[in-house]
């Protein structure tokens, strides 16, 4: 399974752009990239998943290079209720049997 | 929006006792998983489960932990006998045959130790 590296936690001000990047160097051929959102008290959401360039849905964007060895999630315009653990997972698309969550990106949205 | 539901939502226990936490996973979903979160540390793979058996599970899921499904629809996680280190926020997860492997989380079980 792949290692994933993320900032421990980020500060922002409601209204900006927030990137949160996670390095994954050894990342395989097969894996995608995911990334959840955790608010305190509640299991992981599924925020996005991507293979490689770019991504968008609703709620978030996600950039990854050509080499596919990092990946940055991007929250437009945050909110308060963005305050949450964010988490990047690399694994095969499918999920697979053992979803591993590493220590994620405690982001903090200040008024 | 379908949704795992567990119960109980929280749960106090003496040491030494069996615990039995439920889940129903999401109806057409057919990978079922064990999470648990000690209180500001990061979620933690317990097990999954798949096809009647054990999948995968980590090295916390120990014998004093099983899990069952016992009848199609709910998914229990037994712990025999519960130690201090045991008291968590326990989470069931389900998936589909979706292509993102998304997994839907319940809202957990928070299990107390004395």
């Amino acid at each position: 399974l792949a290692k994933t590296t993320q900032p421990i936690s980020m500060d922002s001000y409601e209204g900006q752009e927030v990137n949160i990047t996670c390095s994954h160097n050894n990342i395989a051929t097969n894996d995608y990239i995911t990334w959840y959102q955790q608010f305190p008290s509640q299991g992981p959401r599924f925020i996005i998943q991507g293979y490689k360039t770019k991504v968008t849905n609703e709620v978030a964007s996600l950039f990854i290079p050509a080499d596919r060895k990092s990946s940055t999630l991007s929250l437009p315009r945050v909110s308060l209720s963005d305050t949450a653990v964010y988490y990047c997972l690399v694994g095969p698309s499918g999920g697979g049997f053992k979803t591993i969550f590493g220590a994620g990106t405690r982001l903090f949205v200040k008024a | 929006e379908p949704e795992v539901t567990q119960t109980p939502s929280h749960q106090v226990t003496q040491m030494g006792q069996e615990v039995i936490l439920r889940c129903v996973p999401i109806s057409n979903h057919l990978y079922f998983y064990w999470y648990r979160q000690i209180l500001g540390q990061k979620v933690e793979f317990l097990v999954s489960f798949y096809n009647n058996e054990i999948s995968e599970k980590s090295e916390i899921f120990d014998d004093q932990f099983s899990v069952e499904r016992p009848d199609g629809s709910n998914f229990t996680l037994k712990i025999r006998s519960t130690k201090l280190e045991d008291s968590a926020m326990y989470f069931c997860a389900s998936r589909g045959r979706g292509i993102t492997g998304e997994l839907f989380f319940g809202e957990g079980s928070r299990l107390t130790v004395l």
